[in-house]
């Protein structure tokens, strides 16, 4: 089945240390992006990308890095320079059909820093 | 698990039309609702939400929802279309005991004809 994985659902990690949270999807998407959701918040971009190789910062970039080495592969590092890295992660691509781009979305991580 | 039912895949409406999107979720308990919209070439933005209190929410771009416990709704509305509001809907909820992970509709895709 064609989809968008995120693994794992729920991650744990101790303050100061960078994780990587992985976002793939075998949809064959041009385009892929972080979002980033806090309790009362909607949600916000974190970082995109609309080809491999090539990446333009969000919203909200500072303290994330990512990476597009593979079309089907867009990974998040969370790194130890983001203040409030706790939160519920959603990854997303995107295709162009009938001249109209839409998205689909991951499960999403729920990333908790102790 | 929470699920999200978005009915209506592809609308198409004249300008000045009245609009309005359904959005069915599956879960008993307490819950936040979200609309989305995404515009062509662009990503998501937060329309309005739901948390509590008056169940009507009225959002940017005059657009409103109306959260209606008993039926598991939380349809959106607008009056008066117009072009600019071509795009595509996300409804998406978050039960309170997920802490703040969210879980998509599939989208309706929104065409306004001029």
């Amino acid at each position: 089945d064609g989809g968008i994985t995120q693994s794992p659902k729920y991650l744990f990690r101790k303050e100061g240390q960078n994780v990587t949270l992985s976002c793939e999807q075998n949809l064959n998407h041009d385009a892929m992006y972080w979002y980033r959701q806090d309790p009362g918040q909607g949600l916000r971009l974190i970082y995109y990308s609309q080809i491999v190789n090539d990446f333009q910062k969000g919203d909200i970039a500072e303290g994330y890095s990512v990476s597009r080495e593979k079309k089907e592969s867009f990974p998040l590092t969370v790194t130890s320079a983001q203040k409030n890295p706790t939160a519920f992660y959603l990854c997303a691509s995107s295709i162009v059909r009938q001249g109209v781009r839409r998205q689909f979305f991951g499960p999403g991580t729920r990333l908790t820093v102790l | 698990a929470q699920s999200v039912s978005q009915h209506n895949h592809h609308v198409i409406l004249s300008e000045a039309a009245s609009l309005e999107l359904g959005c069915n979720y599956s879960y008993g308990g307490t819950v936040n609702l979200f609309w989305y919209v995404q515009y062509p070439g662009q990503h998501l933005q937060l329309l309005l939400k739901y948390f509590s209190g008056d169940p009507l929410v009225k959002g940017i771009k005059g657009f409103e929802a109306e959260f209606i416990k008993s039926k598991f709704s939380f349809n959106l509305r607008k009056p008066s279309v117009q072009w600019s509001d071509t795009a595509e809907y996300f409804c998406a909820v978050n039960a309170n005991n997920a802490g703040n992970m969210l879980t998509f509709g599939g989208g309706t895709r929104l065409m306004v004809k001029p």
